[in-house]
């Protein structure tokens, strides 16, 4: 069955880096494209990234522009997300999430989360 | 990147049928019908519920079904029971390769 998990979470303080991953199995990984969507605590989801199935193609949303970087390794069956400059905003859970893909440009199926949080 | 606007709440009885609305401002969401619905339960990932406006996917009630008209989606739950009560929300494809969520709407059964 599909299975997406999410690792890499934790306490980090705001300005610093981290790397969030998320393994896929159950799927072929490269015939989809992948979303990362973050929610914080106590708040909506909000979508942040978008990577296409070969990787050529990465969009990200406004508030993460210029300090976060989505990317895979399909050989690996594996969805990253490169997090830099974080911000105490920035706490939250993130999900990835396989876009469905009969072009509907839904999310068919979500990982558990990350939790990120960013804090002195 | 523009939000989508859904109510905070919205609460029926058992028995019920309720409605959420989804309105949204860019021509994207008013000429496309690439509107999708997510079930949240407290503490778990968003299940989809309603693609493409009005489409279920295996295995989703048919109690559950979703609508379009113009700037406004939305999800409607015939024979509301007790364990619809949790979050729902609306998720929009806003264009140039970006995607918008509404704020969430807290479905309470009385």
């Amino acid at each position: 069955q599909v299975q997406l998990v999410e690792s890499g979470g934790g306490v980090v303080q705001p300005g610093r880096s981290l790397r969030l991953s998320c393994a896929a199995s159950g799927f072929t990984l490269s015939g989809y494209a992948m979303h990362w969507v973050r929610q914080a605590p106590g708040k909506g989801l909000e979508w942040v990234s978008i990577i296409s199935d070969d990787g050529s193609n990465k969009y990200h949303a406004d508030s993460v522009k210029g300090r976060f970087t989505i990317s895979r390794d399909n050989s690996k069956n594996t969805l990253y997300l490169e997090m830099t400059s974080l911000r105490l905003e920035d706490t939250a859970v993130y999900y990835c999430a396989r876009e469905d893909i009969t072009n509907s440009f839904a999310f068919d199926y979500w990982g558990q989360g990350t939790l990120v949080t960013v804090s002195s | 990147q523009s939000a989508l606007t859904q109510p905070a709440s919205v609460s029926g009885s058992p028995g019920q049928s309720i409605t959420i609305s989804c309105t949204g401002t860019s021509s994207e969401f008013a000429n496309y019908n690439f509107v999708s619905w997510y079930q949240q339960n407290p503490g778990e990932a968003p299940k989809l519920i309603i693609y493409e406006g009005t489409k279920r996917p295996s295995g989703v009630s048919s109690r559950f079904s979703g609508s379009k008209s113009g700037n406004t989606a939305s999800l409607t739950i015939s024979g509301l029971q007790a364990e619809d009560e949790t979050d729902y929300y609306c998720c929009s494809f806003a264009g140039s390769s970006t995607w918008v969520f509404g704020g969430g709407t807290k479905l309470t059964v009385l």
